[in-house]
């Protein structure tokens, strides 16, 4: 078990530009999540999947931002055309068979600056 | 809409003080409460995960209840030490949204 693995750990970039975050969850669990930190606040749900469906979507997910899981294994989260608004910390979790009661794991998060 | 609130904001206790931390929910129909650790510019650590069915869980120095009826949980740390500095998270999955809601946390300084 090598935990929850995000690529990369930080990025920057300049408004306008396109990226794109990976991924890796604990390799049994089913459930993938993806969360926005911004300093001072606790994290926010952006989207989740179950194995390769993405079954809920925040309306914090705007147009600009896709999430996908193919073959319901690591999961890429893209933002187009970054905003200054985008800067968080963007962090995936992952759990096992059962929404409801299992515990989340989180990886280290990716770090996103947009100038 | 699920509101979740720690209280304080912040708190600085010198080593060995026991001390508790405190969450509040607005929706009462969760299906658990779970506490994290996170230290800077990291990710979030799992520290206990209370079912709606019980009433508190420990590990180590660690101790969390919760008590549905009132919304609240608490989370206990014995004998602090410097290593127990970071910022604490209380969560809760369920009620009017389903995902886990996060509240801003309790940023913790344990003074050697």
């Amino acid at each position: 078990d090598t935990g929850v693995s995000q690529d990369p750990r930080h990025k920057i970039t300049k408004r306008g530009q396109n990226v794109t975050f990976r991924c890796d969850p604990i390799s049994e669990h089913n459930r993938l999540y993806w969360y926005r930190q911004t300093l001072g606040q606790g994290p926010e749900f952006l989207t989740y999947f179950q194995n390769e469906a993405q079954l809920e979507k925040s309306r914090l997910l705007s147009d600009r931002f896709s999430a996908e899981r193919p073959k319901g294994s690591f999961s890429t989260l893209e933002i187009q055309r970054t905003e200054q608004g985008d800067s968080a910390m963007y962090l995936c979790a992952s759990s096992g068979r059962q929404k409801t009661l299992e515990k989340l794991f989180f990886g280290s998060g990716t770090q996103l600056s947009v100038l | 809409k699920q509101e979740v609130t720690q209280i304080p904001a912040a708190l600085s206790v010198p080593e060995g003080e026991n001390l508790v931390l405190n969450c509040s929910f607005t929706d009462s129909a969760i299906y658990n409460l779970q506490w994290f650790r996170q230290d800077p510019g990291k990710g979030l650590t799992s520290l206990l995960l209370i079912q709606s069915s019980q009433r508190e869980q420990t590990s180590g120095r660690l101790n969390a209840s919760l008590d549905k009826s009132s919304g609240r949980s608490t989370l206990y740390i014995a004998a602090s030490q410097p290593g127990d500095s970071a910022t604490y998270l209380c969560a809760v999955y369920g009620g009017s949204q389903g995902n886990l809601i996060f509240g801003k946390g309790t940023k913790l300084s344990v003074k050697p």
